[in-house]
């Protein structure tokens, strides 16, 4: 079935340091790549998506980038602030228009000041 | 408030209760979805509607669960005879082409 794994659960970077999330997908169909930010007892956010017609996308000290071969794509957060403090959950799903989205298990990143 | 909005947002219950959740999607989304989150784990999946329509359902949604969406506005999700197991966030989230919008969850909790 469909399945997206995400890796590490957990990660700690001082301030200023860059973050690297990673996952995979089962689903060779899938062809949007969402990424959200979820603060402590407050809902799921859009960060940045990426669609699989691109390879690699940027916004400000966000990029995305998607290896469809491989299926794998990665977030990455440069010059990390506490602010980015957050559970970060990667998507994938079949149908950028409207189709469901299945979630990775979550990346609880902490930055410290 | 044009976001997407859920009620109640916490609910305790006994198990073998029935309960009942409610979300206004953003007007103008024609697509409307419901997660449920557990603890230390990613939304999953449990069904989703265009309009009034029922599209999917997951595996994981047994028949003790149902949802509803009858004027393709406001959608509603029964859990009958609650089991402790039931205990979670339920999210609802609509979207139009793009970003799917989340809600604040109701929190359930069967005691």
């Amino acid at each position: 079935g469909e399945n997206v794994e995400q890796h590490p659960s957990t990660l700690s970077v001082q301030e200023g340091d860059s973050a690297v999330i990673k996952c995979t997908y089962s689903d060779s169909a899938s062809n949007y790549f969402p990424w959200y930010k979820q603060e402590l007892g407050k809902r799921p956010q859009l960060i940045i998506d990426i669609r699989s017609n691109v390879g690699e996308k940027k916004d400000q000290r966000i990029a995305v980038t998607l290896n469809k071969t491989a299926k794998h794509f990665s977030l990455h957060i440069t010059e990390t602030q506490p602010e980015d403090s957050a559970v970060y959950f990667c998507a994938a799903s079949r149908d950028n228009q409207g189709g469901k989205l299945i979630f990775g298990q979550g990346t609880e990143l902490s930055v410290k000041p | 408030d044009t976001g997407v909005s859920q009620n109640p947002r916490h609910k305790i219950t006994k198990r073998g209760q029935n309960v009942t959740f409610r979300c206004d999607p953003i007007s103008e989304h024609n697509r409307l979805y419901w997660y449920r989150q557990t603890l230390g784990q990613g939304p999953e999946f449990l069904t989703y509607f265009q309009n009034e329509a029922q599209l999917e359902k997951s595996r994981l949604l047994s028949d003790r669960f149902s949802a509803e969406r009858p004027k393709g506005s406001f959608s509603t999700l029964e859990i009958q005879r609650t089991e402790q197991g039931d205990s979670a966030m339920y999210l609802c989230a609509s979207r139009v082409p793009g970003e799917l919008f989340f809600g604040e969850g109701s929190r359930l909790t069967v005691l």
